[in-house]
Parts: C-alpha cells; structure tokens; sequence
C-alpha cells in the first residue's frame, strides 16, 4: 500500500447509527486531517493532529470525533448525524503541519445520512 | 477572516487552447501557494506549488504568483479533454498557532473536444 488510504468508500448510515471511518498514511509523515467537502463549497477543515496530537478542532459538532492512535492512523467515530452531515470525508497527510509540501488526500469516503 | 477566492465556472475551453484559471487570497502573509486537481468522485491531487513571485513551469502547467497583487494563477498549454475537472487554489496562512491551508471553492474547467 502506498499513499494514503481511506476506507469504506462508500458509507450509507441512519441517524441512530454508529460508524467509523478510517485513515491510513504510509508516507512517514507527522501531521492528519480530516475535512469535510460539500458540494460548491471550500474544504472544510475539520480536525488537525500533529505527531497523534490533537492541535485543531474547528468547531465540529460532538457527533463527530477523532482519534489518532499513532502517527500512521487516523479514525472519524460517527454517532447520531444528521442528514446535512451528508458529503465527501477526506484524510489527509502532510510532513509537517501548514503543508509546506502541500498535502496528499486519501480516496475519500463518500457519506449518506438517511 | 481569511480567504481565498475562485470563479466557480465552468470555464469552457476548445481542446488545444491555454486554459488560465485565477485565484486571489487575503493574508499578504501568506508563503506557500498550491493548485489541487480534483477528478467528479476523485479526490484532490496535488498539481502544482509555488513559493516565490513569478512563473513555475512544470510540462504544459505554468504557476504564476504576484504577492503585491495577491493573485496566483494556473495555466494549461494545450488543453486536453483529460485537464477537465476541478481546479482548487489553496495558499497557507497563519492562524491560531499554526500554518493552515486555506482553500477556494474551485473552478470546473470543461475542456471542449
């Protein structure tokens, strides 16, 4: 495996429902996001860990929350959403914080709240 | 607030023409400038970066930055109709206490055979 990978691609899940979405990097890198991509909209940042410390949380709802294990991984743990919580989750990976580099994303996992 | 700003589009272009897509950022600050291509149901892949004021040339892309301006763009020499998708600008900016990159909602680009 190379780059960063996301599973699943594809997640169906009612309001009541409990999931969890997962991140793997295998670049060596120090730094894992997590964001949130709506249609017509900007990436929405969501979550920032640095060597699995949390330096960001922008103001995301409680029903959303992260874990970072180690440096190579990273979970999104998903309770009671909403159906406006529907949309594109992407992780991603940069060798430090601020993405000198710039950042590589995983394949994303695309998100229906029924 | 910090922002950066792009055309939505779509931006038509006839195969084989230099397509120019734009993008302007608030935070004079700002260092790092990045241009993303992202495929419908793909995710964002890095295309290009850029540092410095001028023209970055990498195969049929160019970067160009004017700090003074506050503008970065993207152009595609030759366009494809594979180059169709779309275009995110992203530009790192301070803030709380950290670099963060600070996306644009993106311009599609539509490459006409």
């Amino acid at each position: 495996e190379t780059g960063v990978t996301q599973t699943p691609r594809h997640l169906v899940m009612g309001m009541t429902n409990k999931k969890s979405l997962k991140c793997e990097q295998h670049l060596g890198h120090n730094a894992m996001y997590w964001y949130k991509q709506s249609a017509k909209k900007p990436l929405e940042l969501m979550f920032v860990y640095s060597l699995e410390e949390r330096v960001e949380n922008n103001s995301v709802p409680s029903r959303f929350s992260p874990e970072c294990p180690n440096s190579s991984h990273l979970f999104l743990h998903l309770h009671t959403l909403q159906p406006e919580d529907s949309a594109l989750y992407l992780c991603a990976s940069s060798q430090e914080t601020g993405g000198d580099y710039g950042y590589t994303f995983g394949s994303g996992t695309r998100l229906t709240v029924v | 607030q910090k922002e950066v700003e792009q055309n939505s589009g779509p931006l038509s272009v006839p195969e084989g023409a230099i397509a120019s897509l734009n993008c302007t950022y608030s935070d004079r600050g700002s260092q790092s400038f990045f241009w993303y291509r992202q495929y419908s149901g793909k995710s964002p892949e890095l295309i290009m970066f850029i540092y410095s004021n001028g023209d970055k040339e990498d195969g049929r892309f160019t970067a160009q930055l004017n700090k003074a301006s506050q503008y970065v763009s993207l152009l595609i020499r030759d366009s494809q109709p594979s180059d169709s998708a779309t275009y995110l600008c992203a530009v790192n900016s301070f803030m709380d206490s950290n670099y963060q990159l600070i996306w644009g909602a993106g311009t599609k680009l539509i490459i006409k055979p």
